[in-house]
């Protein structure tokens, strides 16, 4: 199984740029990296995805190392809003299924 | 807008009777949907995924018998539990996947979660 290993927690402050790291070594040439985060309470919302090209949208930048083995999410400028638990996971090898991780609680100090 | 609803939000049974969560797709013809569950302070965990018109495809570990999957329109599956217990007790969560759009490069839609208590 492509696993993908995440920091356990990582604290940032508000209206500062967030780095969430994801290494994922065993990755093959067709997985796609997904990000998706959970806030309290609810089910998870989709962030980003990419496959071998950084990638940016309204929610977050996604930047991929040259051979793919690792990559960071990258939140601008933090919101308390942003405080979730973030999941970086590696999308293809399971067909069309996602298989979730610990992931990385993010908190975000005002 | 909210593309995937659930219902009930929250549920509260008694050990040893039935219950039936909802999950819809709003926006579009969802051909599979998949359905998880999380325990407090862990991460979701796939029970089953349900494919439109046939029967759903359970993830080792999870008793077929006890969690029935119906997934009988583009637009609704159902996750029975029965006959639960109180370790039934959990976040049970729902995704779908666009018809259009059932290549690895796709992004899921969540429901908002339905947390069941069986006292």
């Amino acid at each position: 199984d492509a696993k993908t290993t995440q920091p356990n927690s990582m604290e940032s402050n508000e209206e500062e740029p967030v780095h969430l790291p994801c290494n994922h070594s065993t990755i093959s040439g067709t997985d796609y990296i997904h990000w998706y985060r959970q806030l309290p309470s609810q089910g998870p919302e989709y962030v980003i995805h990419g496959l071998t090209s950084n990638v940016n949208n309204r929610m977050a930048s996604l930047a991929i190392a040259e051979d793919r083995k690792s990559s960071t999410l990258i939140l601008h400028r933090a919101t308390l809003r942003d405080a979730a638990v973030y999941y970086c996971i590696l999308h293809g090898e399971y067909g069309n299924k996602l298989v979730f991780g610990a992931g990385t609680i993010l908190r975000v100090k005002s | 807008g909210a593309v995937v609803s659930q219902h009930p939000s929250r549920v509260i049974c008694k050990s040893g009777t039935s219950v039936k969560i909802e999950c819809r797709s709003l926006d579009f013809q969802a051909t599979t949907m998949f359905w998880y569950r999380q325990f407090p302070k862990k991460s979701l965990m796939l029970m089953a995924t349900s494919n439109e018109g046939s029967k759903a495809t359970y993830e080792q570990g999870v008793e077929k018998d006890k969690f029935l999957i119906n997934h009988a329109s583009l637009t609704l599956s159902t996750l029975t539990v029965t006959s639960a217990h109180p370790e039934d007790s959990s976040f049970y969560i729902c995704s779908v996947v666009s018809r259009a759009t059932r290549l690895p490069s796709y992004e899921q839609y969540f429901g908002p979660g339905t947390r069941l208590t069986v006292t």
